[in-house]
């Protein structure tokens, strides 16, 4: 079935330094990326929405550039954490949509990037 | 607007018990709808999915749900709990397959 791979799957880094999370899709082509944080014991929410060529859309409250996010091709979108702080440590999933399996749209999840800023 | 709420951040029953979690969504479209399960320190794993089909969606690991839209509901249920049903579930709503909102979830406990 269709795969999403996130690199690295954890990170640690010291406060003040940036840090870049890839999220690919393997085996299909992602029109669109859509990138959440999960705070411990919560929900995930969605904090941008990447689209193949263009510009993020981020959802309100998400500082566009504390997070960067850049989708140079259809089965690869980076998110990079600017100047990290200890509040920024979180757990970051991305999902990819497209056409996998044939002619069937859907959206698969990667198995997240634990950050820990220190 | 689209926004799910899950009833019962905690849910505990017994192994052989059948398992009810709740999920009620507010969508100004059709709604797609999903059930992801999670466990510590793991990214999300695809249960099972409306996409506007058939309104009973029969998942993986014998979890089923169902669409009712009068009721703006979509509960998860399996009959007999196994005790590797422990974890967090998650129900999720979007328009199509585009940006997903999530509920709280709700944290599933299997008692021997």
């Amino acid at each position: 079935g269709a795969v999403v791979s996130q690199h690295p799957s954890r990170v640690i880094c010291k406060s003040g330094t940036s840090v870049k999370i890839e999220c690919r899709s393997l085996d299909f082509q992602a029109t669109t990326m859509f990138w959440y944080r999960q705070f411990p014991k919560q929900s995930l929410m969605l904090m941008a929405t990447s689209n193949e060529g263009s510009k993020a859309t981020y959802e309100q409250g998400v500082e566009k550039d504390k997070f960067l996010i850049n989708h140079a091709s259809l089965t690869l979108s980076t998110l990079t954490v600017t100047s990290a702080h200890p509040e920024d440590s979180s757990f970051y999933i991305c999902s990819a949509r497209g056409l996998a399996g044939g002619n069937q749209e859907t959206q698969y999840f990667g198995p997240g990037t634990r950050l820990l800023v220190l | 607007a689209q926004s799910v709420t899950q009833l019962g951040s905690h849910v505990s029953v017994s192994e052989g018990a059948l398992v009810l979690l709740r999920c009620n969504y507010s969508s100004s479209v059709p709604p797609y709808l999903f059930w992801y399960v999670q466990y510590p320190n793991q990214g999300l794993q695809l249960l099972l999915k409306y996409t506007s089909a058939a309104t009973l969606v029969k998942g993986i690991n014998g979890f089923e749900a169902e669409f009712k839209k009068s009721e703006t509901s979509f509960h998860l249920t399996k009959p007999s709990a196994h005790m590797s049903d422990a974890a967090e579930y998650f129900c999720a709503v979007s328009g199509g397959f585009n940006k997903f909102y999530f509920g709280s979830g709700t944290k599933l406990n299997v008692k021997p």
